[in-house]
């Protein structure tokens, strides 16, 4: 089985919907981070945890809300979708203490907002 | 913005051809990674170099970092078919706390 999985894989929603996407893992890392990736423009960090009780914006975190339910678990929000936010989503972990911050990533949510 | 920038944007060599790309940052490091990432797959992590090291061998992988120059680069040697995928650099800023910041990538292409 996969160490970090990613729910659903692709979705396709409307404009003003509100979409939760869902990571999971089983490495057993603390950190986890949320990626979207758009044509030409790399990986652009939306949000990060560092543990259950800590959440920090990254670089695009308007428009987006996540949770940290529990150590394994950590779900992205889009409140209200909009066009723009078509893009592919990754979740990633990484656990400092072990590998120098090497992140893992989940297979990517591929959302069309229409 | 970007802190990492990667060159060339794309890539196409033929089959047992090294390919080289590199990559240009904008500020201080702690250390800084080379990803692997197959189309619209995840990425993979290829190496990690820290700033206070030079060059750093990996299999067929061979990483440098500059920094006097703000710049790394990744050589592939004997290239492969299966080589073929985007390379991404992430650099871990020393004014960061523990999050990276990926370049733009460079589509490799390995013809066979």
């Amino acid at each position: 089985d996969a160490d970090v999985t990613q729910t659903p894989r692709n979705r396709i929603t409307k404009t003003g919907k509100r979409i939760m996407l869902e990571c999971s893992q089983t490495k057993g890392h603390d950190r986890m981070y949320w990626y979207r990736q758009d044509p030409g423009l790399g990986l652009r960090l939306i949000y990060y945890s560092f543990d259950v009780k800590d959440i920090n914006k990254g670089e695009i975190s308007d428009g987006y809300s996540v949770s940290r339910q529990a150590q394994a678990k950590f779900s992205l929000s889009l409140e209200s979708a909009i066009p723009n936010q078509t893009a592919l989503y990754f979740c990633a972990t990484s656990d400092f203490g072990t590998s120098g911050n090497e992140q893992f990533f989940g297979p990517g949510t591929r959302l069309t907002v229409l | 913005s970007q802190q990492g920038e990667e060159d060339p944007q794309a890539l196409s060599i033929q089959e047992g051809e090294n390919a080289t790309m590199n990559c240009s940052y904008k500020t201080s490091i702690n250390n800084l990674q080379w990803y692997r990432q197959n189309s619209g797959r995840g990425l993979v992590h290829l190496i990690l170099i820290r700033s206070n090291e030079r060059e750093k061998h990996s299999g067929r992988l061979r990483v440098t970092l500059d920094t006097s120059k703000k710049s790394s680069s990744l050589l592939i040697t004997a290239s492969r078919a299966a080589d073929t995928a985007s390379y991404f650099c992430a650099t871990e800023p020393t004014s960061g706390t523990y999050k990276y910041i990926f370049g733009t990538g460079t589509r490799l292409k390995v013809l066979a």
